[in-house]
């Protein structure tokens, strides 16, 4: 297992608010982008995804907007509670080919 | 479904040691990716495997390290001899299709050499 970094940019908010977590990714040429959680000891785990194609996509308490012109993805998570807390990743891939390219990390922080 | 396993979980050795990490995916993934961590920085791509055959190792950082996914079940990272810049935690994942699917990622073996 893992415990997070040390220097990773933070985003505290409080418990029931609303979170953002915004990132830059880096090829334009990239169409398939996905949000991954990482708890203290466990591995990456996938939150959500969006292709290319699309601008917006919702899932449970969850929603991505990504915007292809700045090359800027986020996370928006409804009604942050405790159990969100955790470090949150960025990715982006391109369809047919096979690697992941992370963004550094957001730690999130939830206030009771 | 049983997720991405990994093991050790932790190991520590001294540099100039050997240490194997192991990696089995989910049953019925052709695909095994190598990533890694370290020092707090992103997370960084190694290799992938298809089945037996690596697609891509341009992401290992030098000869010291060698993967081999024998029989295209697990898959088995070895780093000989370590240096103290191989700390970190190195992860695994595996996925039904190469790009655009998601990767399930294991817990990851936390490598610290001293």
């Amino acid at each position: 297992g893992e415990s997070v970094g040390l220097h990773l940019p933070t985003l505290s908010v409080q418990e029931g608010d609303n979170s953002i977590i915004n990132c830059a990714y880096s090829n334009s040429a990239s169409d398939y982008f996905i949000w991954y959680k990482q708890e203290s000891g466990k591995g990456p785990q996938f939150i959500i995804d969006i292709r290319s194609n699309m601008d917006k996509r919702q899932g449970q308490r969850v929603t991505v907007l990504l915007n292809k012109t700045v090359k800027h993805l986020s996370l928006q998570i409804a009604a942050t509670q405790p159990g969100d807390s955790a470090v949150y990743f960025c990715a982006e891939n391109s369809l047919g080919t096979y690697k992941y390219i992370f963004g550094t990390g957001t730690r999130l922080k939830v206030l009771a | 479904e049983a997720g991405v396993t990994q093991f050790p979980s932790h190991s520590v050795i001294e540099k100039g040691q050997t240490v194997t990490l192991r990696c089995d995916p989910i049953s019925g993934h052709d695909n095994l990716y190598w990533y890694r961590r370290v020092m707090g920085k992103e997370i960084k791509f190694l290799l992938h495997f298809v089945k037996e055959s690596k697609q891509d190792e341009s992401g290992m950082p030098n000869n010291r390290f060698l993967a081999e996914r024998t029989g295209g079940t697990y898959s088995t990272l070895k780093v000989q001899p370590a240096e103290l810049e191989d700390s970190g935690v190195y992860f695994c994942a595996s996925s039904r299709k190469t790009g655009g699917w998601e990767q399930y990622f294991g817990p990851g073996t936390r490598l610290t050499v001293t």
